[in-house]
C-alpha cells in the first residue's frame, strides 16, 4: 500500500461545476498537507497548504483535511478550462525537513 | 525574483551512458531536493542536500548521487542509464523545510 493514494482520473467536468479532488493516505505522522497543480510538461506549482485539520479558503479554492480519517479533499467553485491541469496532493510529517510525499496526480479536464 | 531553473530542458541519452543535471535555487533558499515523475506518475524523493551534504535520501540506488555547491546551486548525476530511467527530473528548493518550490524540470529520455 502506498502511503499517499490518490485516484489518477481523467475527471472531465463542464465549465462552471464544482470540482472535488480528494486523496487518502496511511502515515499518521503528517501534519502538513498541500495541492500542487501541474502543467503538462512543467512542474508542480503549490497552491495551497493546510497545517493540520480544517479547512482553509482562498478564491475559488477551498482544502479540506480530516486527520481521523486521513483524507484530504481539495474544491475548486466555477471550474474554468484554464484549470485543466493534473493536480498533485502532497503531505510531510514533522522533521526530516518536511520533504513533501506525494499522490500520483487526477488529471481534471474542464471542458467549456 | 528568479524562481527555480534547471537545465538543460531535455536529454537524449543511450542505454549504459552517464548524465548530470543542474538545478539552481530560489533566492533565498538553502535547500534542494530531487524528484523523479515518470510518466502519469507522482514526483517520487531522490534525496535532499543541505550545507553541501546528503541530508536524506529515497529509495533509489547508489547509481543516483548529487552534490551541492557553496551558492546553494546542485547536480544530480545517474551513472549507467537504464531505459526505466526515463523520466521528469523535478528540482525543489526550500528555505529551513518550508516554501518547496518546483522548478520545470528536465526531461529526460534514455534510448
Amino acid at each position: 500500500q502506498k502511503e499517499v493514494e490518490q485516484d489518477p482520473g481523467p475527471l472531465s467536468v463542464p465549465e462552471g461545476a464544482i470540482v472535488s479532488l480528494n486523496c487518502t493516505y496511511s502515515n499518521s505522522a503528517f501534519q502538513y498537507f498541500m495541492w500542487y497543480r501541474q502543467y503538462s510538461r512543467k512542474g508542480p506549482e503549490l497552491l495551497m497548504y493546510t497545517y493540520s485539520s480544517g479547512n482553509k479558503e482562498d478564491g475559488r479554492f477551498t482544502a479540506q483535511v480530516d486527520k481521523s480519517s486521513k483524507y484530504i479533499s481539495l474544491f475548486i467553485r466555477d471550474s474554468q478550462p484554464s484549470d485543466s491541469a493534473t493536480y498533485l496532493c502532497a503531505m510531510s510529517a514533522p522533521g526530516g525537513s518536511y520533504i513533501p510525499t506525494f499522490g500520483r496526480g487526477t488529471s481534471l479536464i474542464v471542458h467549456p | 525574483d528568479a524562481g527555480v531553473t534547471q537545465s538543460p530542458t531535455h536529454l537524449i541519452k543511450t542505454r549504459g551512458q552517464q548524465v548530470t543535471l543542474r538545478c539552481s535555487p530560489k533566492s533565498g533558499h538553502d535547500t534542494v531536493s530531487w524528484y523523479q515523475q515518470a510518466l502519469g506518475q507522482g514526483p517520487q524523493f531522490i534525496f535532499q542536500y543541505y550545507e553541501e551534504e546528503e541530508r536524506q535520501r529515497g529509495n533509489f540506488p547508489d547509481r543516483f548521487s548529487g552534490h551541492q555547491f557553496p551558492n546553494y546551486s546542485s547536480e544530480l548525476n545517474v551513472n549507467a542509464l537504464l531505459l526505466g530511467d526515463s523520466a521528469l527530473y523535478l528540482c525543489a528548493s526550500s528555505k529551513e523545510g518550508y516554501g518547496y518550490t518546483f522548478g520545470s524540470g528536465t526531461r529526460l529520455t534514455v534510448v
